[in-house]
């Protein structure tokens, strides 16, 4: 099992930015997958997830409506649109992978760091 | 949705056992059997060691052990070994928000 994030960068308080993860090694519309962040030096704070199908969305409250979850069953591919960046935003944005039908990250990737900056 | 609260941190001897604490709500530890612990080293991606309160991935030394009681979940490691010095994380499904995760655990390994 691989995952590999990438698409983070430097940006500018209020721009977006669009985060991938490219899968490999399971059967990726089979399960669900979240994206977890990290502030630098602070704790995990889950912030999405989508089911296996994609029919199916959460968010955290912290950034409900400034971001969507989406996937591309057939390119093995995750994403996470992000808008109206701001400085608290900054951090390692990893994707996990669910564990069956409960909210288990049983895989996660290396991280893409988002930074929020003028 | 407040994260689950732990320790900030807890240290031991080589070959000790220790105990790390998560309390959440009925919302969250309390009413579901989701209950997941991470083990993070500096500079690393974040590990599965535990799932649904109690279960260890395959392969998982069984040094790591966890359960449950009422809102509390606890992890805890036995015969420690300085490859244990880590950061560990408990995580919840939470009806309110989807997944919250504990403030986080520094294992130090006096």
């Amino acid at each position: 099992v691989q995952l590999l994030e990438s698409g983070g960068a430097l940006v500018q308080p209020g721009e977006s930015l669009r985060l991938s993860c490219a899968v490999s090694g399971f059967t990726f519309s089979s399960y669900g997958m979240s994206w977890v962040r990290q502030a630098p030096g602070k704790g995990l704070e889950w912030v999405s997830a989508i089911s296996g199908g994609g029919d199916r969305t959460f968010y955290a409250d912290s950034m409900k409506g400034r971001v969507t979850i989406s996937r591309d069953n057939s390119e093995n591919t995750l994403y996470l649109q992000m808008s109206s960046l701001r400085a608290e935003d900054t951090a390692l944005y990893y994707c996990a992978k669910h564990l069956g039908g409960g909210r288990t990250f049983d895989f996660w990737g290396q991280g893409t760091l988002v930074t929020v900056s003028s | 949705q407040s994260a689950l609260t732990q320790p900030a941190s807890v240290s031991g001897s080589p070959g000790q056992s220790i105990t790390i604490s998560c309390t959440g709500t009925n919302s969250d530890v309390g009413g579901y059997n989701y209950v997941s612990w991470y083990q993070q080293h500096p500079g690393k991606a974040p590990k599965l060691i535990i799932y649904d309160v109690s279960n260890r991935p395959s392969g998982l030394s069984n040094r790591f052990s966890a359960s449950k009681s009422g809102n509390t979940a606890s992890l805890t490691i036995s015969g420690l070994q300085a490859e244990d010095e880590a950061d560990y994380y408990c995580a919840s499904y939470a009806s309110t928000s989807g997944s919250v995760f504990g403030t986080g655990t520094e294992v130090t390994v006096l």
